[in-house]
């Protein structure tokens, strides 16, 4: 069965430090990625999207993300972080039948 | 903004009563999803929707119940409401027609609390 997981319960980062969010995935065939952002109270927003083509991946709010196939990982980047970045990180992959699968998150903090 | 509402924001109900939550979307799109979402589980599918009537059950089906008699609205209800369905739920819509353009838009939710 698909899964996606989220090593990463919490990450705490100064502001303007580099981030980095892990995500790995189990799917035999090529993976439709994704990666979602909420605020507090809030819905889920997409970031970013791998499909196919240039693993490499730019999302809103200058995120990225790399799509490495031989280590099943989707990892989430942003080289300075802002304080308004706190929030929880989902990441995702689309089955065959359009259905999302999620991690579990992992929920940022930021310091001053 | 996809054009998604939920409704209603939020609810609490008693043990044992039914209970129906709405989404509605503007945009005439033919996948609907439920979703709850608890701490330490992400978000997991409850049920979704293909189209017009054409529904089919997600990883947490348990306990719950869906209709869609019309594109626009896909209805989730809980028959008879337990504690362990305190969650949050969001609706989320299916954006593309193909399958190298598929995203999914999330409605802003809806807070149960089961007492």
């Amino acid at each position: 069965a698909q899964s996606v997981t989220q090593p990463d319960i919490h990450i705490t980062v100064s502001e303007g430090a580099s981030l980095e969010l892990r995500c790995n995935y189990s799917y035999g065939a090529t993976p439709y990625l994704f990666w979602y952002v909420q605020s507090p109270g809030q819905g889920l927003q997409l970031l970013l999207k791998y499909f196919s083509g240039d693993t490499l991946v730019q999302g809103i709010k200058g995120f990225e993300a790399e799509f490495k196939r031989s280590q099943s990982s989707f990892n989430l980047r942003k080289p300075s972080v802002h304080w308004s970045d706190a929030a929880e990180y989902f990441c995702a992959a689309m089955d065959s039948s359009y259905k999302l699968i999620f991690g579990s998150g992992t929920r940022l903090l930021v310091r001053p | 903004d996809a054009g998604i509402t939920q409704s209603p924001r939020h609810k609490v109900t008693e043990t044992g009563t039914p209970v129906t939550l709405r989404c509605h979307q503007t945009e005439n799109h033919r996948y609907m999803y439920w979703y709850r979402q608890d701490p330490g589980h992400g978000l997991r599918l409850i049920h979704y929707s293909y189209g017009v009537k054409d529904t089919d059950k997600g990883e947490v089906s348990d306990g719950y119940s869906v209709s869609r008699s019309k594109t626009e609205d896909f209805l989730l209800t809980l028959e008879s409401a337990t504690s362990s369905q305190t969650s949050v739920y969001f609706c989320a819509i299916k954006v593309g027609t193909d399958y190298s353009y598929n995203e999914q838009f999330f409605g802003p939710g809806t807070r149960l609390t089961v007492l």
